[in-house]
């Protein structure tokens, strides 16, 4: 089984839309947990860490639910640069083993 | 510029001969470690290193030996590459991860064909 699963899409929206993608991860003793965005095979770069509270930058919203072990993320009023895929990572009960979906890849179309 | 910097960007190999993949950053940062990513799979943890002298293995560790004698430096050693360990690479740094520093930067990749 993976430590973290995610849907590999793509997900094709229109400018404008709003999309959420959803993670599980497997292990009930992960302690931090993240959204990175890769561009076509470059290094993925962060886009936000995800808290129990939730949190906000901008037009992204992330979600963490510990009793179902998943994570969230909502891009609101998508824009044609937000093409990429998405990257759920979360990191061990350590803090030193990082563990990475396979990605979500959107497309955002005019 | 804070940066990690990997070299080569681009390796084509045969099968048996050894190699090495640098990286290096220069924000002083205590974590590095190593993926491989490869279609279908993610990323997946080679190895990495706490600090100075301080390594250890990550997921796939088998085929791939690593060295940390300075604190900037971390590179990535394959004694005797096999088609297998054709992949991209990245290397990458944090500060410290569970010190509000478990932000990874990453190099731009190594990729790698064994032949």
């Amino acid at each position: 089984r993976k430590e973290v699963e995610q849907d590999p899409g793509p997900f094709n929206v229109p400018e404008g839309a709003t999309v959420a993608f959803n993670c599980t991860y497997s292990n009930s003793a992960s302690q931090s947990f993240f959204w990175y965005r890769q561009d076509c095979r470059k290094e993925p770069k962060l886009l936000m860490s995800v808290y129990s509270s939730g949190n906000e930058d901008g037009r992204f919203t992330a979600q963490l639910n510990r009793a179902s072990q998943y994570i969230s993320l909502l891009i609101r009023d998508s824009k044609l640069s937000d093409s990429a895929t998405y990257l759920c990572v979360v990191g061990d009960y350590n803090f030193n083993k990082f563990y990475f979906g396979s990605g979500t890849k959107l497309n955002v179309k005019p | 510029e804070a940066q990690v910097t990997q070299n080569p960007r681009y390796l084509i190999t045969v099968t048996g001969k050894k190699l090495t993949v640098t990286c290096s950053q220069n924000m002083n940062h205590e974590y590095m470690s190593w993926y491989r990513q490869d279609p279908g799979l993610g990323l997946r943890q080679i190895y990495y290193s706490m600090n100075v002298e301080v390594t250890d293995k990550g997921d796939v560790p088998e085929g791939y030996k690593v060295s940390r004698k300075e604190k900037r430096n971390f590179p990535l050693i394959l004694e005797s590459p096999s088609p297998n360990q054709t992949s991209l690479y990245f290397c990458a740094s944090s500060l410290f991860p569970g010190q509000g520093g478990e932000k990874l930067f990453f190099g731009s990749g190594t990729q790698l064909s064994v032949l």
